[in-house]
């Protein structure tokens, strides 16, 4: 069975930092470019970052930039995401999602159940 | 960047009716990177459609995906009681960003 598992979510303080961790089970996981996607209480679905199969690249939505950081580490099927200068805006779910390719389509395949930050002072 | 404009907002309909939403792209975007996600209260959302009309593994047959350029409809033939949720489309592209619409609630009228 195909599993992403998030952790790491919580309160902090506007100006804070906050690292999420998302583990990966039953596929091979550095075969997947892998996205982290927020959804605000009520609100829809954003994507916040991408990180390819080898992490040479990384993309982040403009609001994100330079205060996020996407990572991996393949030998422990972990992708994370270093959330820095955080922001009343960036309480959210967030959920670790799996990229899919069939070619010539791609979509997200597999989602997390999310974790939760709350950033509040 | 691609902006989705999803309509209605919200969609009142009765079990048993027709269900046609909408996604309208601010540009031409290639078919084979539209995409609709279903998302019910309290879940995390599950892929619909991929490819504009292709429905992803498990999903039934009532669920039906069309349109090209700038316009791409999601069709719900015969609504059973768990299809009432949020539907989002998507642009997932070659490159990002990969921006979602901000959905359609269909509720139960």
């Amino acid at each position: 069975q195909v599993h992403l598992v998030e952790s790491g979510g919580g309160v902090v303080q506007p100006g804070r930092s906050l690292r999420l961790s998302c583990a990966a089970s039953g596929f091979t996981f550095s075969n997947y470019r892998m996205h982290w996607v927020r959804q605000a209480p009520g609100k829809g679905l954003e994507w916040v970052a991408a990180i390819w199969y080898d992490a040479s690249n990384k993309y982040y939505v403009d609001s994100v930039k330079g205060r996020f950081t996407i990572s991996r580490d393949n030998s422990k099927n972990t992708l994370s995401l270093q959330m820095d200068s955080l922001r009343a805006e960036d309480t959210a779910l967030y959920y670790c999602v799996r990229h899919r390719e069939d070619y010539p389509y791609f979509y997200m395949d597999v989602w997390g159940k999310g974790t939760t930050v709350t950033v509040s002072s | 960047e691609i902006v989705l404009t999803q309509s209605p907002g919200t969609l009142s309909l009765s079990p048993g009716g027709r269900a046609t939403l909408s996604c309208r792209a601010s540009q031409s975007v290639s078919s084979n990177f539209l995409v609709w996600y279903q998302q019910k209260p309290g879940q995390t959302p599950r892929l619909l459609i991929y490819g504009a009309s292709t429905r992803a593994t498990g999903i039934p047959d009532r669920f039906s995906g069309s349109g090209s350029g700038t316009d791409f409809t999601l069709t719900i033939s015969r609504l059973e009681p768990e299809d009432f949720a949020v539907y989002y489309c998507q642009h997932y592209g070659t490159s990002p960003p990969y921006t979602f619409g901000q959905g359609t609630k269909l509720e139960i009228k």
